[in-house]
């Protein structure tokens, strides 16, 4: 089945970890995103990639980083610079980059802060 | 930046009647899009509109888009239980930042 997969689905983090959410997709999409939801809200960019080795900021940028080395891969990080973690991050993916049809949105990773 | 901003934020209807979510955003667009999202899970595309139409229908799905106003209607006719979840709206500037922008999203209860 194509798709886009997130893994883990929950994730708990100790005060001062780092850590790594994964999003993977085989829709051979060059565009994936990377967006965090808070409770009841909508959702905030953190960080975009059109392409492999190359990646933007997004609205939210401070605390994270990414790494973009596989068309296939978009991990993201949380680091211990990242204040207040919590919250549901949800990865995406587009095969277009100008203009945008259709975004593709894997089942999100829920990270709490312990 | 929140480009679009959803009205209202929730909405509760009985089974069978319409529901209808505004969305209103601050520039100019290639295109528009609404999204579904049910409780704890990930999004799902639902119908996307060009700049330069007016109105698009997708099943009973109804959207219209107002640039000179820089807003857009989601109209859901004939509600089902089903249909219970959160609607965003999302835009594609077309210029600076290549990714979708989304709204805060309008929570639609739809009661048996």
């Amino acid at each position: 089945d194509g798709g886009i997969t997130q893994s883990p689905k929950y994730l708990f983090r100790k005060e001062g970890q780092n850590v790594t959410l994964s999003c993977e997709q085989n829709l051979n999409h060059d565009a994936m995103y990377w967006y965090r939801q808070d409770p009841g809200q909508g959702l905030r960019l953190i960080y975009y990639s059109q392409i492999v080795n190359d990646f933007q900021k997004g609205d939210i940028a401070e605390g994270y980083s990414v790494s973009r080395e596989k068309k296939e891969s978009f991990p993201l990080t949380v680091t211990s610079a990242q204040k207040n973690p919590t919250a549901f991050y949800l990865c995406a993916s587009s095969g277009d980059r100008v203009p945008f049809t259709e975004a593709f949105f894997g089942q999100g990773t829920r990270l709490t802060v312990v | 930046s929140q480009q679009g901003e959803e009205d209202p934020q929730a909405l509760s209807i009985q089974e069978g009647e319409n529901a209808t979510m505004n969305c209103s955003y601050k520039t100019s667009i290639n295109n528009l899009q609404w999204y579904r999202q049910n409780s704890g899970r990930g999004l799902v595309h639902l119908i996307l509109i060009r700049s330069n139409e007016r109105e698009k229908h997708s099943g009973r799905l109804r959207v219209t888009l107002d640039t000179s106003k820089k807003s857009s209607s989601l109209l859901i006719t004939a509600s089902r239980a089903a249909d219970t979840a959160s609607y965003f709206c999302a835009t594609d500037a077309g210029t600076g930042r290549r990714a979708l922008t989304f709204g805060s999203g309008t929570r639609l209860q739809v009661q048996p």
